[in-house]
């Protein structure tokens, strides 16, 4: 099982540029977010979606787009990239709305130069 | 505004001793906790969770405590491992809040053999 797989793992952005952060699972999870980890800051909540058609807003949903097109994808878009989005990002896939365990990808790590 | 709250960035402990790694959280809805370790280069991987319905929740070497008075959760390793050694979150959730997932900035702990 692959679980949550994430594309890229790295990548170097100038600052403007726009660029998708892939996400899939294939659990048949409902539910799928997206976290940014920062020094001191832990895991923020960006976006979830608890099923294809349906995102919401997390903590820090600024300059990030996500959709739900179907159960297994959810990428995260960001259309002009700012050095403020230079951070770790984690998709998260669970069973249902995000309690229980949630199955994390190993991290995407962006540079916005 | 930091609903939960992780307030000690790291922990060192000698192996076999224990570990007890704390979280606070303001919101009073929140009505689940989950641990999450995190290990470098990783996405965090679930641990252990409680419901706001128990005050201590065990599985093997680790023991969650939940305190609802005081809106205070602590984890417990007993004895510590070096593989132990690892960033640890705590996370929490609220049923009416659509089931996000809010995570505090993370432990260090490290285990000195």
């Amino acid at each position: 099982n692959a679980g949550v797989t994430q594309t890229p793992k790295f990548q170097v952005l100038k600052t403007g540029q726009s660029m998708t952060l892939q996400c899939a699972q294939d659990m048949n999870h409902e539910y799928m977010s997206w976290y940014r980890q920062d020094p001191g800051m832990g895991l923020r909540l960006i976006h979830y979606s608890v099923g294809a058609g349906i995102t919401d807003q997390g903590e820090v949903p600024n300059g990030y787009n996500v959709s739900r097109s179907t159960t297994e994808d959810f990428p995260l878009r960001l259309l002009s990239a700012a050095p403020s989005q230079t951070s770790v990002y984690f998709c998260a896939s669970s069973y249902w709305q995000g309690t229980g365990e949630l199955f994390f990808g190993e991290g995407s790590r962006l540079t916005v130069l | 505004d930091q609903q939960v709250k992780q307030n000690s960035p790291s922990l060192s402990v000698q192996e076999g001793r224990i570990s007890i790694l704390n979280c606070d959280y303001t919101n009073s809805m929140f009505d689940y906790f989950l641990w999450y370790k995190k290990y470098p280069a990783e996405g965090p991987t679930f641990l252990i969770s409680i419901s706001s319905i128990k005050d201590k929740n065990e599985d093997g070497r680790f023991t969650v405590f939940l305190n609802k008075s005081a809106k205070h959760l602590s984890l417990h390793i007993v004895p510590s491992q070096p593989g132990d050694s690892a960033v640890y979150f705590c996370a929490a959730s609220a049923w009416n809040q659509g089931g996000k997932l809010i995570f505090g900035q993370g432990t260090e702990l490290s285990v000195k053999p």
